[in-house]
């Protein structure tokens, strides 16, 4: 069974901070995203990676694929409470279906 | 480009009843997703259509359906409801469904009483 661990499950920092999220996998995958949910919303898209090694950023966000394409990282620099959310990280796992890591819920105060 | 639109937003329902959720996806997309979401249990694989065919169900009863019609249209229906189908329904689209990326529309919220 394939799965995606994410750590940590929970992050509560001040503004200003930087933090780490790990998705991690026993599987090799073709591309890997990332999402963030708000309370009572869908999950957004943030970025896919699909390279093995490749660092994508996007504003104060960076997000890495695994050199073995098995996991990913996404640092946030100087957290501000607007990233509050649901991280959540996904893979194609093969015959139409997408699996999802367990999230990590993120609190930035102000 | 319009996104992924889910209604109803909020739904009630009691033990017993049925319910029918409605997914519009991306203009082009071809391929929706349902996936069930609950605090304790994440986001959870429900099926997934592409050109009125279902390819892949998770490990849901019975009870749980769907289908989805020429113009890409998806809806999912669950009957005879429990209280543990309380939780956020999302539905996604793609292109084709395999690989790629997956766009959410906002989820209906189901509670059952």
């Amino acid at each position: 069974t394939q799965l995606l661990e994410q750590s940590p499950q929970f992050l509560s920092i001040q503004e200003g901070e930087n933090l780490t999220v790990y998705c991690n996998s026993s599987s090799v995958f073709s591309s890997l995203q990332w999402y963030r949910q708000e309370p009572g919303e869908g999950p957004v898209l943030l970025v896919t990676v699909v390279t093995g090694g490749e660092v994508k950023k996007l504003k104060r966000l960076t997000f890495q694929f695994g050199d073995a394409r098995k996991d990913s990282s996404l640092h946030i620099t100087a957290a501000q409470p607007g990233d509050t959310g649901l991280y959540l990280c996904a893979a194609y796992s093969g015959t139409y279906k997408y699996i999802f890591g367990t999230g990590t819920r993120l609190k930035v105060l102000a | 480009k319009a996104g992924v639109t889910q209604t109803p937003r909020y739904l009630i329902k009691t033990r017993g009843q049925q319910v029918t959720l409605s997914c519009s996806p991306i203009s082009g997309h071809r391929s929706v997703s349902w996936y069930q979401q609950t605090p304790g249990q994440g986001l959870q694989f429900l099926f997934e259509y592409f050109s009125e065919t279902q390819r892949n169900k998770g490990n849901f009863p019975g009870r749980f359906s769907g289908r989805q019609f020429s113009n890409s249209r998806s809806e999912m229906n669950v009957s005879t409801l429990e209280l543990g189908d309380s939780a956020l329904y999302l539905c996604a689209s793609s292109f084709f469904g395999s690989d790629g990326e997956q766009f959410f529309g906002p989820g209906t919220r189901l509670t059952v009483l």
